[in-house]
């Protein structure tokens, strides 16, 4: 399993847009690149995924360069209950198993 | 769509027996879900790969007779945990595999607290 760096905590504003860097230095060619939110006491929900370049859908946006050796989740607009810790993982479907790191702490404020 | 249940969501129980936790997926088919064990101020960490159908796959340090899992249904895996002991109170939580997806959908977990 690719292992993954993140920031160990990040903190923001109301209404910014909020950017986490992960790198991936050594991921494979099968390998997507999932991002994962949790809240205390709750479970990982899953956010967005990617393989290349670029992904959005409705709650944030991910941003792969060619080299895919790292990858940026961008959450546009933060509010205080975007305050969670994000996992950035690395796997493929024929390896299931997923490998969490520390993750990165979002701390929002008013 | 994607959703996993758990159940129950937190249980107290006595040092000495055992506790069995549900995880279910529910709009979906599972043949694999994964158990993970969460400590405070903690990262999760697999304890062990569920498969339908047949014997469950254990991390490294994680005691298979303690912890027995049967996934039995496309859509149903346990997990006991047996002559449970205060240390191994934590945070337990499921997750299913989507097939075709690439991607895991984790429960709501369950707080275990052992007396």
């Amino acid at each position: 399993l690719a292992k993954t760096t993140q920031p160990i905590s990040m903190d923001s504003y109301e209404g910014q847009e909020v950017n986490i860097t992960c790198s991936h230095n050594n991921i494979a060619t099968n390998d997507y690149i999932t991002w994962y939110q949790q809240f205390p006491s709750q479970g990982p929900r899953f956010i967005i995924q990617g393989y290349k370049t670029k992904v959005t859908n409705e709650v944030a946006s991910l941003f792969i360069p060619a080299d895919r050796k790292s990858s940026t989740l961008s959450l546009p607009r933060v509010s205080l209950s975007d305050t969670a810790v994000y996992y950035c993982l690395v796997g493929d479907d024929n390896d299931y198993k997923l490998s969490f790191g520390a993750g990165t702490t979002v701390t929002v404020r008013a | 769509g994607a959703v996993v249940s758990q159940h129950p969501s937190r249980v107290i129980c006595k040092s000495g027996t055992s506790v069995k936790i549900e995880c279910r997926s529910l709009d979906f088919q599972a043949t694999t879900m994964f158990w993970y064990r969460q400590f405070p101020k903690q990262s999760l960490m697999l304890m062990a790969t569920s498969n339908e159908g047949s014997k469950a796959t254990y991390e490294q340090g994680v005691e298979k007779d303690k912890f027995l899992i049967n996934h039995a249904s496309l859509t149903l895996s346990t997990l006991t945990v047996t002559s449970a002991h205060p240390e191994d109170s934590s945070f337990y939580i499921c997750s299913a595999d989507l097939l075709g997806s690439d991607t895991q959908y984790f429960g709501p977990g369950t707080r275990l607290t052992v007396l």
